[in-house]
């Protein structure tokens, strides 16, 4: 039963152009939202995170959105550079548990110049 | 920044043998450590939670005489892989997490193949 769902696998974008990667879930009592980034050989590190109190943060070239009603959150990152090439994990948390993630199967954003 | 070694990066071993892998938080102290695994093309599975100079609490459906954690200090958690067979081949990953809701470190990960 897979709770945090990153339905494509995989996604190709320009340089300079949007990237929007997307997460679903299933648990409506997750309250907090991470996104990772991980590079080949590497741990995934922390990109942005919001509370399920908030629709919207945004840090620099990266915004995540969350929707509430439709369980859905995105991350943008606007314009997108060939070193964002990566595998993105989304990630998700319950009140109280902020250490114990669930996490997405990853997108892999290549990022083509 | 606050950074997570782990070690081995990568390891063989035969079937039936036991695995050790550390997990050291370098500049911080972590009161809780979390273990997960990846199979390919799949996400990353929370296998354990430990605390330190605790028992760790095991997720359903793994086995917690198999997967032996050790979390004996603020700075270091260890994971034995016992009695090894293929298919625990896989990516194994710690990440560390200070006092509060700070954030959490992830190691660089595991790769433990059995054959």
């Amino acid at each position: 039963d897979q709770q945090v769902k990153q339905n494509s696998p995989s996604l190709s974008v320009q340089e300079g152009r949007i990237s929007i990667l997307n997460c679903d879930y299933t648990n409506s009592m997750f309250d907090y939202f991470l996104w990772y980034k991980k590079y080949p050989a590497e741990g995934p590190t922390f990109l942005i995170s919001i509370s399920s109190i908030k629709d919207k943060n945004e840090d620099g070239r990266f915004t995540v959105f969350l929707n509430k009603s439709a369980k859905h959150l995105s991350l943008h990152i606007v314009p997108s550079q060939p070193g964002d090439s990566a595998v993105y994990f989304c990630a998700a948390s319950l009140y109280n548990q902020g250490g114990k993630l669930i996490f997405g199967q990853g997108t892999e954003l290549s990022v083509k110049p | 920044g606050a950074v997570v070694s782990q070690h081995p990066s990568r390891v063989i071993c035969k079937s039936g043998t036991s695995v050790k892998i550390e997990c050291r938080s370098l500049d911080f102290q972590a009161t809780t450590m979390f273990w997960y695994r990846q199979f390919p093309k799949q996400s990353l599975m929370l296998m354990a939670t430990s605390n330190e100079g605790s028992k760790a609490t095991y997720e359903q459906g793994v086995e917690k005489d198999k997967f032996l954690i050790n979390h004996a200090s603020l700075t270091l958690s260890t994971l034995t892989v016992t009695s090894a067979h293929p298919e625990d081949s896989s990516f194994y990953i710690c990440s560390a997490q200070g006092v509060g809701n700070s954030p959490l470190h992830f190691g660089n990960g595991t790769r433990l193949t059995v054959t």
